[in-house]
């Protein structure tokens, strides 16, 4: 079992959809939970960021961890064509400084698409 | 401020050829990162560094080599290209702050094809 699995797409929804993208892992010792965004040629670039379990919101971005069922999730409101583009999420766990580790593991990333 | 660069974009080797893909950053990041990218694959960690001078191995170190003598550049060296060496490789940086997790920050990529 990989240790991050991520439904690689793609996925197609129409504008103003609501759009669930979500991650599964295996190693309990992760906890600090990221979702980067990449548009097409370009390089990945941090969308939101968690710590341990719970929600958090930012403006039409929610990330979501539930540690118990190892699973994070990204949630979308009101998409929009400009957010076209291939989520991928990643993770790490506690590093020797007590902050995130700076060694992340990435999911394979789901490529989204939202058609006007 | 340009964040993180990289030469070239792209790169067309022959098989057995060498080369150099540069990055450089300019945010006095201490942690910079080489990523290799394959379709559907994720990225994949190759090489790191936690400052100028210590460098250590990723996931998928086999074939590249790095050093770093600044704190602004982190060149990785392909030598004896092979096909399997055809990717989208990005550079990273990122410092590091007691409390919370670490932002990296991406370069653009560079493509290369070994052929």
């Amino acid at each position: 079992q990989k240790e991050v699995e991520q439904d690689p797409g793609p996925l197609s929804v129409p504008e103003g959809a609501i759009v669930s993208l979500n991650c599964t892992y295996s190693n309990s010792a992760f906890q600090y939970f990221m979702w980067y965004r990449q548009y097409s040629r370009k390089g990945p670039e941090l969308l939101m960021y968690t710590y341990s379990s719970g929600n958090k919101e930012d403006g039409r971005f929610t990330a979501q961890v539930d540690k118990s069922s190892k699973y994070i999730s990204l949630f979308i409101r009101d998409s929009q064509p400009s957010d076209s583009a291939t989520y991928l999420c990643a993770m790490s766990a506690r590093g020797d400084s007590g902050a995130g580790s700076y060694q992340l593991t990435f999911g394979k990333g789901t490529k989204l698409s939202v058609i006007p | 401020n340009a964040g993180v660069t990289q030469t070239p974009k792209f790169r067309i080797l022959k098989i057995g050829q060498s080369m150099t893909l540069q990055c450089a950053q300019d945010m006095n990041h201490n942690y910079m990162y080489w990523y290799r990218q394959d379709p559907g694959m994720g990225l994949k960690l190759i090489y790191y560094s936690v400052g100028a001078g210590i460098t250590d191995k990723g996931e998928v170190p086999n074939g590249y080599n790095v050093s770093r003598s600044t704190t602004e550049d982190f060149p990785l060296r392909l030598e004896l290209a092979a096909p399997s060496q055809t990717s989208v490789y990005f550079c990273a940086s990122s410092s590091r702050r007691t409390g919370i997790t670490d932002t990296q920050y991406f370069g653009p990529g560079t493509r290369l094809t070994v052929l």
